[in-house]
């Protein structure tokens, strides 16, 4: 069964660093996604990405985020200078070709980022 | 903005017996969803549900979507231990794919 995959799985980093963590969306999928869960929270909303350009973006998604698709297959995100309270869990998701609108999105294991 | 609010927050079930749990909302969602998460792991759609009313079955799971659109409950039967995880409702806020989250109900199965 086709699947979303993320790397690193785990990453751990010092404060100011950038980040970028990388994803595979379902090979045909055309709408891309990335949503964060802070530990014992729940999921939220960071960005939507579609004929290589952000559709929706949310609060937290500042000036220090960005998405990129780089080549047919992957897609990055990239945090440019971390602080403590990016700490989470990132989930990459893509949908297929009803979009956005079903809310039918396949996720990704996570990339599990510490910020220390 | 829009909140999903859903209960109860935990549940500690024995094995076999069946379980409920809701999702409300202050405003109207036009598709609700459930996903589950399982420790360690990315959220995974359980059921999809587009029309105020509906019921829907997936396996031992049903769900139905409330006919203000403003609320859905999940149902699952005859639990057992793979079961656990966290349960969350979720709606799309918009058509390019943000989903509004609920705080998620944590089942825990003994068996």
């Amino acid at each position: 069964e086709p699947e979303v995959t993320q790397t690193p799985s785990h990453q751990v980093t010092q404060m100011g660093q950038e980040v970028i963590l990388r994803c595979v969306p379902i090979s045909n999928h055309l709408y891309f996604y990335w949503y964060r869960q802070i530990l014992g929270q729940k999921v939220e909303f960071l960005v939507s990405f579609y004929n290589n350009e952000i559709s929706e973006k949310s609060e937290i998604f500042d000036d220090q985020f960005s998405v990129e698709r780089p080549d047919g297959s992957n897609f990055t995100l990239k945090i440019r200078s971390t602080k403590l309270e990016d700490s989470a869990m990132y989930f990459c998701a893509s949908s297929g070709a009803g979009g956005g609108g079903t809310g039918e999105l396949f996720f990704g294991e996570g990339s599990r980022l510490t910020v220390l | 903005g829009q909140q999903l609010n859903q209960s109860p927050q935990s549940m500690f079930i024995q094995e076999g017996e069946d379980v409920s749990m809701n999702c409300t909302s202050s405003s109207i969602f036009n598709t609700w969803l459930w996903y589950k998460q399982e420790p360690g792991e990315g959220p995974v759609l359980l059921i999809a549900l587009y029309k105020a009313g509906e019921l829907t079955s997936n396996g031992r799971l049903t769900a139905q979507f409330g006919i203000t659109r403003k609320d859905s409950f999940l149902n699952i039967s005859a639990s057992i231990p793979s079961d656990v995880g966290i349960y969350f409702c979720a709606g799309p806020s918009s058509n390019t794919g943000k989903l509004i989250f609920g705080q998620g109900t944590t089942l825990q199965v003994k068996p």
